[in-house]
Parts: structure tokens; C-alpha cells; sequence
């Protein structure tokens, strides 16, 4: 089976960075994608990596390393807007390609 | 960007009645689809793969002859919640994966809150 771990909640100010940590145990492991979903919406697709190393989309940047089975994504500048659920996603190929998505951590930004 | 349809958004029914849900992708074909259920501020949880043409393959625990999927098209799927109780209430969520270089990356419908009384 596949399992993602990341925090529920995370905390912070306007204009901050902040990090959202992402683990993951999956036998099949194809890649790393992050989602947001705003309260009553549909999720939205960030980024994602398949490789060890950076991507930066704009504000949001993600990291993946295959070897320690670990990502994040980084948010920089933070807006109030930016407040949402954001998903760790894995995309698994055994049984088939599918994405299995992470419990989500509830973003709050403070003025 | 693609776009993915998704209707109803909202249905009200009574225990024991089927309701349909319907998932387009607009502009774009999707081989495959995903139907995903969600409680409220929780995770997503994959119930079935769609593929155009075959039957879905659903996920563990999740019971075809309630959830009947019908992906009769690169553009249409369907997820039927056949004799819906109580707790078949949830927000009920498709997503396309495209048929691209982009498939990795999943486009998702505006969901449908499914509220059977």
C-alpha cells in the first residue's frame, strides 16, 4: 500500500516562507505532486517532481529526494490568499498509475 | 488549461435512491479518470480508476455494485451511487488525467455534495 505522512496544520504570517514537509512510503513510487484546495473548491495542481531536486514555479517551490522518500513545498511571500489545504500527492504505477493523496495541511496566514 | 465538468454540484435524495454523477473533460481526451471521495477537511481518498472502454478498477474496500463506474468515452465517466444511505453522504470529486506529456498532472472537477436523508 502507499502512506503519506505531513503536518495538519501550519501557522504564518504575510510576506513569510514556509515549509510543508511530505514523507511517503509507496512501492511504486513515479512521482511527487502538490495540490491546494480552497475551503469548498476543487484541488488545483502546484507542481511536481519526479526527480531529486528543486522546482520553482513563481511563489512556490518543491523539493523531492527519492533516496530519503521525502518532499516539501515552499511558499515564499505568503498572501492572505494563499490560506488553503495543501495535498502531497504520490503517483504510484503499481496496480496501475494512480495518485494517492496525502491527509493535507490546513495552511492559516495571519496579516 | 484543461477543464474538467462535473454535475451535479449538489444533490439532495432520499435512502434508498440512485443518484448519477457526471465528469466531462471539456477540451482535452482523458483515457483515464479518477473518482475520489472526500469528508469534510479530510484527504481525498481514490476510490476507482476509469478507463475508457474497460472496466474500472476500484480500491480496496470500495464496493462496485454500490459505486457503479462508466467510462463510455475519452470524454464522459459516471459514477452512479446506487441505493445511497446516510452514510454514502460525502463530496464526491473526478479528476482527468491527460493523454500528454502533462499527465502527471490531474485536473479536477468542482466536485458534488451528496446529502442522502
Amino acid at each position: 500500500g502507499q502512506s503519506l505522512e505531513q503536518p495538519s496544520e501550519v501557522t504564518a504570517v504575510e510576506g513569510a516562507i514556509v515549509q510543508i514537509n511530505c514523507t511517503y512510503q509507496t512501492s511504486g513510487f513515479y512521482g511527487l505532486s502538490w495540490y491546494q484546495q480552497h475551503d469548498g473548491g476543487a484541488p488545483t495542481f502546484l507542481s511536481y517532481n519526479a526527480l531529486d531536486g528543486l522546482e520553482e514555479t513563481g511563489r512556490f517551490s518543491s523539493f523531492l529526494s527519492r533516496s530519503d522518500s521525502y518532499g516539501y513545498l515552499l511558499l515564499q511571500e505568503l498572501q492572505m490568499k494563499d490560506s488553503a489545504s495543501y495535498f502531497c500527492a504520490v503517483r504510484d504505477r503499481s496496480g496501475g498509475f494512480k495518485t494517492i493523496f496525502g491527509a493535507g495541511t490546513r495552511l492559516f496566514v495571519k496579516a | 488549461g484543461a477543464v474538467v465538468s462535473q454535475h451535479p454540484s449538489r444533490v439532495i435524495c432520499k435512502s434508498g435512491t440512485s443518484v448519477k454523477i457526471e465528469c466531462r473533460s471539456l477540451d482535452f481526451q482523458a483515457t483515464t479518470m479518477f473518482w475520489y471521495r472526500q469528508f469534510p477537511k479530510k484527504s481525498l481518498m481514490l476510490m476507482a480508476t476509469s478507463n475508457e472502454g474497460s472496466k474500472a478498477t476500484y480500491e480496496q474496500g470500495v464496493e462496485k455494485d454500490k459505486f457503479l463506474i462508466n467510462h463510455a468515452s475519452l470524454t464522459l465517466s459516471t459514477l452512479t451511487v446506487t441505493s445511497a444511505h446516510p452514510e454514502d453522504s460525502s463530496f464526491y470529486i473526478c479528476s482527468a488525467q491527460g493523454t500528454t506529456t502533462t499527465n502527471e498532472k490531474l485536473f479536477f472537477g468542482s466536485g458534488t455534495q451528496l446529502s442522502v436523508l
